[in-house]
């Protein structure tokens, strides 16, 4: 298995432009979580997915954030416009829930806003 | 109050040396527990899953406490190659602690 594949692996911007960020997880995985990872704030959950619907996106930080899985085998994570505060790494990570729940990640999106 | 809180570290101990990290979470009804090990630049993997019994892997002990609500990480023996951050996660929406930095040093 080729595991959890995130793409791009390191995106510069400047702020104000749209940024989109894609996952695809590990083939037979339900769920599907977005994180990002700063230095201040460590690990946060942003949104997670169980069977493509969202179940909690309580950890958006604000509208100019949106994601998406339109099908099991892909999610993308939108940013709109994007702010130097956004910059930070991005996770993406799926899991079998109702087996193990362990969570395996992706590489990593390394968002930069200037 | 966060939903999970880790010792903030750093931890900095010798090769050979014992060292134990705890976790605590606020959400009494969480069921799963887990800690992770990221290192720098990477991504955070699977360390070991935190049953109730307690469970041990190799110089790795996890343990939980449902009164106290916190889950430890006894690393026993410690090795160079154990320096890394290391990250609880708690419950079905998996949320992680801010992780504890642990470098071992010669």
């Amino acid at each position: 298995d080729a595991g959890v594949i995130q793409s791009p692996r390191h995106e510069v911007t400047e702020m104000g432009q749209e940024v989109t960020l894609r996952c695809k997880p590990i083939s037979g995985h339900n769920s599907l979580f977005w994180y990002r990872q700063t230095m201040m704030r460590g690990l946060e959950l942003l949104i997670y997915f169980n069977n493509n619907v969202p179940i909690d996106d309580s950890g958006m930080p604000e509208d100019r954030f949106s994601a998406k899985m339109p099908n099991a085998s892909f999610s993308t994570l939108k940013i709109q416009p994007s702010e130097p505060r956004d910059s930070a790494v991005y996770f993406c990570a799926s899991s079998f829930w109702g087996e193990d729940e362990k969570l395996f990640f992706g590489s990593g999106t390394q968002l930069s806003v200037l | 109050r966060k939903e999970v809180e880790q010792d903030p570290g750093p931890f900095n101990v010798p090769e050979g040396a014992t060292v134990a990290f705890n976790c605590t979470y606020s959400n009494s009804a969480s069921q799963s527990f887990f800690w992770y090990r990221q290192d720098c630049r990477k991504e955070p993997k699977l360390l070991m899953s935190v049953y109730s019994s307690g469970n041990e892997d190799g110089r790795f002990t996890a343990q939980l406490n449902r009164a106290s609500q916190y889950i430890s990480l006894l690393i026993r023996d410690s090795k160079l190659s154990d320096s890394a951050t290391y990250l609880c996660a708690v419950n079905n929406d998996m949320r992680f602690g801010a992780g504890t930095r642990l470098t071992v040093k010669p």
